[in-house]
């Protein structure tokens, strides 16, 4: 159980493009969704906290009208990097929860590359 | 102080080997950890939950010392396989929600 699916995993596309990644949690209806973004040799770094029905909590430095983030239910969350540019160049990854105290279930990660 | 610290390593441990990793957090209003293993160019994958009553999942046992604000993981008679980065997640519950990832402990296991 607990599967958490991310859609796509490849992106590569010009700059200037909108580019949104899906994330789904399958098994389960997910309280909480997060979006992470890892560069290479780096560690995971929060980017929103995602509420379902609510707007999203970003992290300090994380510009909001860059990184849209929708959670219209209790199983999608969307992410839309709008007018990325090749520094947004990431692997992006989300996860989601039951509850709080439960454990992050992660989705597969989306590789964004942007030319 | 970093709220969640953790060795970065690497640990270079021969198969079959018994390796230990420790975890500190800084917050006393922690309450539920985590230990997660990312491969390389991976998603993390939850390992297992951390309980103070310590817990063991086959070659794996977790322990929390809530005193001394450490959580740790043993994988005994280790494997190829079990070369990745492991990352302890701590979740802090004040005024926010709030989930902290340390930067994770690199192991190589050697043949």
């Amino acid at each position: 159980g607990a599967v958490v699916s991310q859609h796509p995993s490849w992106v590569i596309c010009k700059s200037g493009t909108s580019v949104k990644i899906e994330c789904r949690s399958l098994d389960f209806q997910a309280t909480t969704m997060f979006w992470y973004r890892q560069f290479p040799k780096q560690s995971l770094m929060l980017m929103a906290t995602s509420n379902e029905g609510s707007k999203a909590t970003y992290e300090q430095g994380v510009e909001k009208d860059k990184f849209l983030i929708n959670h219209a239910s209790l199983t999608l969350s969307t992410l839309t990097v709008t007018s990325a540019h090749p520094e947004d160049s990431s692997f992006y990854i989300c996860s989601a929860r039951v509850g709080i105290n439960q454990p992050q279930h992660f989705g597969d990660g989306t590789r964004l590359s942007i030319l | 102080r970093k709220e969640v610290e953790q060795d970065p390593g690497p640990f270079n441990v021969p198969e079959g080997a018994t390796v230990a990793f420790n975890c500190t957090y800084s917050n006393s209003a922690s309450q539920s950890f985590f230990w997660y293993r990312q491969d390389c160019r991976k998603e993390p994958k939850l390992l297992m939950s951390v309980y103070s009553s310590g817990n063991e999942d086959g070659r794996f046992t977790a322990q929390l010392n809530r005193a001394s604000q450490y959580i740790s993981l043993l994988i005994r008679d280790s494997k190829l396989s079990d070369s990745a980065t492991y990352l302890c997640v701590v979740n802090i519950k004040n005024r926010d929600d709030k989930i902290i990832f340390g930067k994770g402990t690199r192991l190589h296991i050697l043949p």
